[in-house]
């Protein structure tokens, strides 16, 4: 039993589409992120929910669009793919407490 | 930036050494805990610490926190070729849920 599953695992797509990567979490978490993991392995923070409620937008562009129809699942969409965009995503959900957090297997973005 | 510093970048060992990394952050913290991230994997969470406390252990791990220096270190016993991974440092701040994790440090276990 996956806790925190994403899909896709890898998305190669062209400039200028549109794309979502889904995320849920079965672990009753009441919070979820986003984070970026660019190619110097740097994970930087872009969005924090917590139950459906966003918490955190760290200066993401607003191309980057986080969905929550349940405190399950957060969806992240993004218009107008740009090169810059390529990364791995990652979701991971905590609880509200700060415990550790639980995190996916991350969503390999490739821009072209 | 609330992003964090590691150091060493990399680290190489000889399996059965210690190996040791550190992590310097900014801002007062909730607590900090340390990841592991496999080439191509998530990150997996190894150890919390929180303020109040200045040493953890578990298993071969032991991780220290000095709040007054704003660092922390993992050190890994008796190291083995599986430990080879990418280590990540996170600090939870004292208001909101979110992580802000280190540079990380990139271990090699030689075996």
């Amino acid at each position: 039993d996956t806790a925190v599953s994403q899909t896709p695992k890898y998305l190669v797509t062209q400039m200028g589409n549109d794309k979502s990567i889904k995320c849920e979490q079965n672990l009753g978490h009441d919070t979820m992120y986003w984070y970026k993991q660019d190619s110097k392995k740097f994970l930087k923070i872009m969005f924090s929910y917590n139950n459906k409620e966003l918490i955190i937008n760290e200066t993401v562009p607003n191309r980057f669009s986080p969905k929550s129809p349940d405190k399950a699942h957060l969806n992240l969409h993004i218009n107008s793919l740009e090169l810059g965009d390529s990364a791995v995503y990652f979701c991971a959900s905590s609880q509200v407490n700060g415990a550790g957090a639980f995190f996916g297997q991350g969503t390999r973005l490739t821009v072209v | 930036s609330q992003q964090g510093e590691e150091d060493p970048q990399a680290l190489s060992i000889q399996e059965g050494e210690n190996a040791t990394m550190n992590c310097s952050y900014k801002t007062s913290i909730n607590n900090l805990q340390w990841y592991r991230q496999n080439s191509g994997r998530g990150l997996v969470h190894l150890i919390l610490i929180r303020s109040n406390e200045r040493e953890k252990h578990s298993g071969r791990l032991r991780v220290t926190l000095d709040t007054s220096k704003k660092s922390s270190s993992l050190l890994i016993t008796a190291s083995r070729a599986a430990d080879t991974a990418s280590y990540f440092c996170a600090t939870k701040a004292n208001t909101g849920n979110q992580f802000y994790f280190g540079t990380g440090t990139s271990l090699t276990v030689i075996p």
